[in-house]
Formats: C-alpha cells, sequence, structure tokens
C-alpha cells in the first residue's frame, strides 16, 4: 500500500495562473476529501468524494475552485486564476467506507505559493 | 453546526512530564472525536479515536478521555519524549460526513 500520493509537492506561481493539484488515492478506500490549511484558517474541508461522485463541495471557497475525480484511481483541484491568497497547503485524504468510519490517510500535500 | 473549540493553542512541557489538551464541542449528535499529530512538514496522522459509546481509551502513553455531559474530550500524553513534539489536532462528528477541526495545539517538549 503506496498511501496517498500528491503532486506536485510544492508550486509556486504567479497570480492569474492556472493551477492543478493531482490526488493518486489509495485502492479500496471510497471516500476522498481535498482539504486546505493555512495558519490562520488550520484545517478546511473543500470538497468530499464517495465513489467518484462528489458529495458536498460547499467548503470550496470560489468558482474560480474546481475538483473532479474521473475514476477511483485520480483526482484534482483545479485553481484558475490563482491568487495570493490561495496559498496554502492542499491535502488529499482518503478514508474506507463513508466517511466518519475511521481513519483519515492524508497524502505528503502539495505546498502552494501564489505571487 | 458543530463547532470544536481545543485548548491550550501551545503547550511547553519537560520531557518525561504528562502534557494535556482539551477540546469541547457543541453538537451533542456528535459521535466520533478522533485526534491527529501533525509534525512539522508532514501530513496530520491519527494516533487515536473514541466514539461516544466508550470514555476513556488508552494506547501506550497516549489516552483520550470523553465526556459526553459536559462535551468535551481531552487527549493525554504521559511520560513525553522529544519526538511527541507535533501540533496536535482533534476533530469531531456526527452522523453526517463532516470531521469538525479545532485549531491546533503546538506541544513543545523541553529537554
Amino acid at each position: 500500500d503506496a498511501g496517498v500520493i500528491q503532486s506536485p509537492r510544492h508550486e509556486v506561481t504567479e497570480m492569474g495562473q492556472e493551477v492543478t493539484l493531482r490526488c493518486k488515492p489509495i485502492s479500496g478506500h471510497n471516500s476522498l476529501f481535498w482539504y486546505r490549511q493555512t495558519m490562520m484558517r488550520g484545517l478546511e474541508l473543500l470538497i468530499y468524494f464517495n465513489n467518484n461522485v462528489p458529495i458536498d463541495d460547499s467548503g470550496m471557497p470560489e468558482d474560480r475552485f474546481s475538483a473532479k475525480m474521473p475514476n477511483a484511481s485520480f483526482s484534482t483541484l483545479k485553481i484558475q486564476p490563482s491568487e495570493p491568497r490561495d496559498s496554502a497547503v492542499y491535502f488529499c485524504a482518503m478514508q474506507r467506507g463513508v466517511a466518519n468510519t475511521g481513519e483519515l490517510f492524508f497524502g505528503e500535500g502539495s505546498r502552494l505559493t501564489v505571487l | 453546526g458543530e463547532n470544536v473549540e481545543q485548548h491550550p493553542s501551545t503547550l511547553s512541557v519537560q520531557e518525561g512530564d504528562s502534557a494535556v489538551i482539551k477540546c469541547t464541542y457543541s453538537d451533542s449528535a456528535s459521535n466520533y472525536f478522533p485526534w491527529y499529530k501533525q509534525e512539522l512538514g508532514k501530513r496530520p496522522q491519527l494516533i487515536i479515536d473514541i466514539r461516544s459509546n466508550v470514555g476513556e481509551k488508552k494506547d501506550q502513553r497516549i489516552a483520550v478521555t470523553l465526556n459526553k455531559t459536559a462535551k468535551h474530550f481531552s487527549l493525554h500524553i504521559t511520560e513525553t519524549q522529544p519526538e511527541d513534539s507535533a501540533v496536535y489536532f482533534c476533530a469531531a462528528s456526527s452522523s453526517n460526513y463532516q470531521l469538525i477541526w479545532g485549531a491546533g495545539t503546538k506541544l513543545i517538549i523541553k529537554p
């Protein structure tokens, strides 16, 4: 079990550019979460997928953010256009079964800096 | 909705002493309470969790207690070691899927 794999680990980009963050989930874990972590706001849930279907995207801050899970092996979080206030660490996390039935397995995170 | 408050925000203890971190929650329907540890620059990792049908759970030097009446739960770390230095997050959830997170406690172990 290789765990949740995220890429890129670090990204520095300029305001207005498109950013795509990627997550390769753990097989057999069918709940996927995208979180954003900042010092000011802590851990914020952006979106939750179950069996590849978006269940709740109410945490997505603006229309500039979008997320997809085309299959059980891949998910993306896209920001277009990016802004400096989007600078944060973005985590992808997985859970077996439906949400809150047990441990969340986090990826290593993608640290985004928007200049 | 659920609200989780965590205290203290920073805790400094002497190596070998005990550390206690406390969280309160607002939704009496909450029934799952995990604790995550996040080392600097790393991912959060589950260290212990408790469900509402249990009052206490222990795993070696780590224990969690839950008081459903008072709606608070605490993390206890005994015989602290340098590797316990990290940020600790509590969380609570009810019947929906949302984990509501505390703001975190930075634990510093002084040699």
